[in-house]
C-alpha cells in the first residue's frame, strides 16, 4: 500500500461527459503529481501541485485542469471528453521534489 | 528536452535465473535522478530502485541493481535469482536536479518482463 488514495477506480461514461478524478497524498506529503497511462502515449506527465499551488504543467489539455485543495487532496477534472481521453490516470505524491513519488493505484477511465 | 528510451518491448527469463533490461536517456544535465518502476498486472506503479547521478556506487535493493554509466547515459536493471512474482512491465524514468525542479517524471515506453517457472 502505497498511502496514496485514489477514487474512483473505475469510471465508464460518455463522449461529451465531464468527470472528476480524486487523490488524497501520503500523510505528510506536499505534492502531488497527475499522469495519464494510455496504449498510444504510454506514461505522461500531466500536471504537479505543491501545497495548494501549481507548480508545473505536462502535455495537459485544455479540457483537463486540476486543484489541490487547503487538505492537500487533488481533484482532477476532465471535460467534454473524447475516445481518446480513455486511459489509466495515476496520481503521486513526493514530500518535496527530489523524494521518490508514490503512485496511488490509478482510475480506469473508459468512454464510450 | 529529455528523452527516456527502452529498447526492449518483451523480454522473458527463466525462474532463479538472472536478466538485464535495459534504458538510455538523452539530458544536457549533469545532476539528475533515475528511476525503475515496477508495473505489474495489478497495475500499481511501484518504486523499484533510484540512482543518483551524482553517485558513482551503482544503487542495490535485495535482488534488484543497476548499472549507471553517465557517460554513456545507459541506465540498466539487472533483476537476479527472478521470481514469478517479478512479472510485470518496467519503466525508466528521469527527473532533473536543481533549484526549482519539479520533480516531473519523464518515462520511457516500458518493456515487459515475464518469468517462466
Amino acid at each position: 500500500d502505497s498511502g496514496v488514495t485514489q477514487t474512483p477506480k473505475h469510471l465508464i461514461t460518455a463522449t461529451g461527459q465531464r468527470v472528476t478524478l480524486r487523490c488524497s497524498p501520503r500523510s505528510g506529503d506536499l505534492s502531488v503529481y497527475w499522469y495519464q497511462q494510455s496504449l498510444d502515449q504510454g506514461l505522461q506527465f500531466l500536471i504537479q501541485y505543491y501545497n495548494g499551488e501549481e507548480r508545473a504543467k505536462g502535455n495537459i489539455l485544455e479540457r483537463f485542469s486540476a486543484q489541490q485543495f487547503p487538505d492537500l487532496h487533488s481533484e482532477l477534472n476532465l471535460s467534454s471528453l473524447e475516445l481518446g481521453d480513455s486511459a489509466l490516470y495515476f496520481c503521486a505524491s513526493s514530500g518535496d521534489f527530489n523524494q521518490p513519488q508514490h503512485f496511488g493505484d490509478g482510475t480506469r477511465l473508459s468512454i464510450l | 528536452a529529455q528523452t527516456v528510451t527502452q529498447s526492449q518491448p518483451e523480454m522473458s527469463v527463466q525462474e532463479a535465473e538472472t536478466v538485464t533490461l535495459s534504458c538510455t536517456y538523452d539530458t544536457s544535465e549533469n545532476n539528475y535522478y533515475l528511476f525503475w518502476y515496477k508495473q505489474p498486472p495489478s497495475r500499481q506503479m511501484i518504486l523499484v530502485i533510484r540512482q543518483e547521478a551524482y553517485k558513482q556506487q551503482n544503487a542495490t535493493e535485495n535482488r534488484f541493481s543497476v548499472n549507471f554509466q553517465k557517460a554513456a547515459k545507459s541506465f540498466s536493471l539487472k533483476i537476479s535469482d527472478s521470481q514469478l512474482g517479478d512479472t510485470a512491465m518496467y519503466f525508466c524514468a528521469f527527473m532533473k536536479d536543481y533549484a526549482g525542479n519539479t520533480g516531473k517524471l519523464i518515462f520511457g515506453q516500458g518493456t515487459t518482463l515475464q518469468v517462466k517457472p
